[in-house]
């Protein structure tokens, strides 16, 4: 089975700290995916990776950045909160030829 | 650029009654398409997907889905739900490279007893 992890379920932070969400997931897949999910608005990419230390922008990458240095695990970084950054965020990953993805629990980040 | 619209928000059930979800696309090439669910405090789950061939698919939990090229459409169907089917479904399509997905709004189900 394959399996996506992350590392927090529910995360509080203050508005200015420096956020890093983790995902891991243990099928050796080669692409790995950032969204972040908001009522009414579906899933948004905000950056995707599709081998160790590359990394492309998806539709919403302003104010995150993103850290791949193993297959296995990719980094979610929020620079500097933002209340506006709230929201649901979702990892996924898939085999390069492949087209299901596979997701992570979430974890639900809430910016006071 | 590829879309995909849900364009019901909420839809309310009731128990043993039937479903349908409807998604519409807009993509130029042939589509990869896809439902997923969340139920609640959960990931997405794949319900069924359509890559070619038969256009009536089926997918876990008794779903199937139909797509119609001329309509640009991929509706989901339940002959049957149960409360358990309450959550929020999403339908996507492959779009570009790396094989992203571009997802619509999603739709929420109530399932009244």
């Amino acid at each position: 089975d394959v399996k996506v992890t992350q590392s927090s379920r529910y995360l509080v932070k203050r508005t200015g700290e420096k956020v890093f969400l983790e995902c891991v997931q243990d099928m050796d897949h080669e692409n790995m995916f950032w969204y972040r999910q908001d009522p009414g608005l579906g899933l948004r990419l905000i950056y995707f990776s599709y081998d160790v230390k590359m990394k492309e922008k998806g539709d919403i990458p302003e104010g995150y950045s993103v850290s791949r240095e193993k297959k296995e695990r990719f980094s979610l970084i929020l620079e500097s909160a933002s209340t506006n950054q709230t929201s649901m965020y979702l990892c996924a990953s898939i085999k390069r030829l492949d087209y299901e993805q596979y997701f992570g629990p979430g974890t639900r980040l809430t910016v006071t | 650029a590829q879309s995909v619209t849900q364009p019901d928000i909420h839809i309310t059930v009731s128990e043993g009654a039937s479903l349908e979800l409807r998604c519409n696309y807009s993509y130029g090439a042939t589509p990869y398409l896809f439902w997923y669910v969340q139920s609640p405090g959960q990931g997405l789950q794949l319900l069924l997907k359509y890559f070619s061939g038969d256009t009536l698919v089926q997918g876990i939990k008794g779903f199937e889905a139909e797509f119609k090229r001329s309509q640009s459409s991929f509706n989901l169907r339940k002959p049957s739900v149960h409360w358990s089917d309450a959550a929020e479904y999403f339908c996507a399509v492959v779009a570009g490279a790396g094989n992203k997905l571009t997802f619509g709004g999603g739709t929420r189900v109530l399932v009244k007893p």
